[in-house]
């Protein structure tokens, strides 16, 4: 079945580093990719996706880009903020419609940002 | 306007008790769903409704059974209540499609069971 494996955590950081979190997947097909952030105490909000190989979603300074071939979605950021610190969950959905689609998520990295 | 709204935010209440979440979104969407964050922040689907109509029902006690009066709302209520239930209870919705638009989450039901 489909699967995520995200980097485990927790990352702390200095403001103004540089940020990768790995998220490689295993599915069946040409899945849709997404990274997810959760803030304390808040639901879980959509930071961007990408639906086909090669694609960059990017937002709010993040990027990943879709890697069929290394079946990977990496998150970057070249200057992280206080403001970042957050859950990064990565998750994957094939597309099978009609309701039956479904995403799967990644445990989840814990990004802590130091002033 | 909340897009997907969850109530209640906090719930406590004691093991055998019966309880119900309810979600509704306005957003015009066909398809919704419930997912279960566990307390290590794992996140897994329960259900999905695609217009009122079931569709996905992952590996869940039957003690939990969601309704869906209408396709902008699904309630999910729990009989019987254990100590494992609790979590964090997200409902999300979804055009038909959700993995080429994506998902849209409430800001989940805090469940505690003591």
């Amino acid at each position: 079945g489909d699967s995520v494996t995200q980097m485990e955590g927790p990352v702390t950081l200095s403001e103004e580093a540089f940020l990768t979190i790995n998220c490689t997947y295993t599915a069946t097909g040409y899945p849709s990719l997404f990274w997810y952030v959760q803030y304390p105490g808040e639901g879980l909000q959509l930071l961007l996706k990408a639906t086909k190989a090669d694609d960059k979603g990017s937002n709010k300074g993040f990027e990943a880009t879709y890697r069929k071939e290394t079946t990977s979605f990496h998150l970057e950021k070249g200057s992280v903020q206080v403001s970042d610190s957050a859950v990064y969950f990565c998750a994957l959905s094939g597309r099978r419609g009609f309701g039956n689609e479904k995403l799967t998520f990644g445990t989840g990295t814990r990004l802590t940002i130091i002033p | 306007d909340t897009a997907v709204s969850q109530t209640p935010k906090y719930l406590v209440t004691q093991m055998g008790n019966d309880k119900s979440i309810k979600c509704e979104q306005n957003l015009g969407h066909d398809t919704m769903y419930w997912y279960k964050q566990d307390s290590k922040k794992f996140l897994k689907i329960m259900f999905s409704y695609n217009n009122k109509e079931l569709i996905i029902n992952e590996t869940v006690p039957n003690r939990f059974s969601p309704k869906s009066p209408d396709k902008a709302h699904l309630n999910l209520h729990i009989n019987s209540l254990e100590l494992g239930d609790s979590a964090v209870y997200f409902c999300a919705s979804s055009q038909v499609g959700g993995a080429l638009y994506g998902y849209t989450f409430g800001s989940g039901t805090r469940l505690t069971v003591v």
